[in-house]
């Protein structure tokens, strides 16, 4: 089985940076997942790791780390807009169905 | 080009009651996924489908019933309403397993009184 952890709550603040978190148990996968979710949106696309190490894509970087079972999302230059959900998310294993297995999701605030 | 729509956007049911989802994609994506979410639970997969004529139970199946008779198309059917199934729904589909994107609709907000 899947097993994955997040921290439920973050604040920050306008124009800092910030690392969310997500460490995981798992038999098997193929990739990490990270998805945003503003209140009342739906998820939307941030990035996808496979192999080990750091994926940037503007202002977002995500990080994964096979053996120590942890991930992470990092947030520069922080924005009002930032503020929402960020969800981790596991892909594959045995079957290669595309079935993802999400964690609960951190809710980052960002004040002014 | 929609992406993926889902009806209706709310609904608000008694105990006991049946309706059906509608998911629709125009992205000609073989996957599509019913996933429900619920507070500090996250999002969790209820059925998925690898490709038209098919479907499989996820996470949560329960309750729940699906079907995918058109390829753009995937529905998700409550035949017996319970107040444990209030919820958000969404539904998402993807080109390929395992590597490609899950692109989600706009979620269905259900009560179940």
């Amino acid at each position: 089985g899947q097993n994955i952890d997040q921290p439920t709550e973050m604040t920050a603040t306008e124009g800092a940076i910030v690392q969310i978190n997500c460490t995981y148990q798992t038999s098997g996968f193929n990739g990490l997942f990270w998805y945003q979710q503003h209140a009342g949106e739906a998820p939307t696309f941030l990035s996808y790791n496979v192999l080990d190490g750091l994926e940037e894509k503007g202002r977002f970087s995500s990080f994964l780390s096979r053996s120590k079972g942890y991930s992470y999302l990092l947030l520069k230059e922080l924005q009002m807009k930032d503020s929402a959900s960020y969800l981790c998310a596991l892909t594959g294993g045995s079957s290669n169905t595309g079935k993802l297995i999400f964690g609960q999701g951190t809710t980052l605030q960002v004040k002014p | 080009n929609a992406g993926v729509t889902q009806t209706p956007k709310f609904r608000v049911l008694k105990t006991g009651q049946s309706m059906t989802l509608l998911c629709a994609q125009d992205m000609n994506h073989e996957y599509m996924y019913w996933y429900r979410q619920d507070p500090g639970m996250g999002l969790r997969l209820i059925h998925y489908s690898v490709g038209e004529g098919t479907t499989a139970k996820g996470e949560v199946p329960d309750g729940y019933n699906v079907s995918r008779l058109k390829k753009q198309n995937f529905l998700l059917g409550l035949e017996s309403a319970a107040p444990s199934q209030t919820s958000v729904y969404f539904c998402a589909s993807s080109d390929q397993a395992g590597t490609d994107t899950q692109y989600f609709g706009p979620g269905t907000r259900l009560t179940v009184l």
